[in-house]
């Protein structure tokens, strides 16, 4: 059992160019939900699932989508990348409900020059 | 924009000390989680406490909620070097995802 599982853990890009991040679990959990975290602002809420099929922006949706084929998989995709999406990315996701703890990826680390 | 603020954004203690973070909310809710996080990696759920409950325990962890005040408070007792990590609180309200503060950085110096 792996959790949520975070590919790449780091990753550079220029400006411009595109990439996705993939987030995946094993828990059979139908909420997923990704995070940016900025040194002194916490975490913030980018977009988020509540089912296959299901998306939603949060708080700071502008320059990423989403997409939910499935439930394991939740990939985030940076169209055309700008310094200002220079972050940590975490993953999160949880079971069957409306509340309840988070289980986090471990991050992944994008730099675009 | 965050619900829970984090109250002090840094914390330096000795090791065997009681560590006390606090965190302020603005609006009604459902629950409020402390998660932590330590450096480089991922956040880990420490507790929940939903919104009729007052005080949680959970080892060297007691969580109080005021809901009058729309405040918490997470009390580590006894404090080692391996509690050093930053802590967030996240509060869920209604239908709405859940939105985390800013954290407080524990330092439990050795």
């Amino acid at each position: 059992n792996a959790g949520v599982t975070q590919t790449p853990k780091f990753q550079v890009l220029k400006t411009g160019q595109s990439m996705t991040l993939q987030c995946a679990q094993d828990m059979n959990h139908e909420y997923m939900s990704w995070y940016r975290q900025d040194p002194g602002m916490g975490l913030r809420l980018i977009h988020y699932s509540v089912g296959a099929g299901i998306t939603d922006q949060g708080e700071v949706p502008n320059g990423y989508n989403v997409s939910r084929s499935t439930t394991e998989d939740f990939p985030l995709r940076l169209l055309s990348a700008a310094p200002s999406q220079t972050s940590v990315y975490f993953c999160a996701s949880r079971g069957t409900g409306r509340t309840g703890e988070l289980f986090f990826g471990e991050g992944s680390r994008l730099t675009v020059l | 924009s965050q619900q829970g603020e984090e109250d002090p954004q840094a914390l330096s203690i000795q090791e065997g000390e009681n560590a006390t973070m606090n965190c302020s909310y603005k609006t009604s809710i459902n629950n409020l989680q402390w998660y932590r996080q330590n450096s480089g990696r991922g956040l880990v759920h420490l507790i929940l406490i939903r919104s009729n409950e007052r005080e949680k325990h959970s080892g060297r962890l007691r969580v109080t909620l005021d809901t009058s005040k729309k405040s918490s408070s997470l009390l580590i007792t006894a404090s080692r070097a391996a509690d050093t990590a930053s802590y967030f609180c996240a509060t869920e309200a209604g239908n709405t995802p859940l939105v985390f503060g800013k954290g407080t950085r524990l330092s439990v110096i050795a």
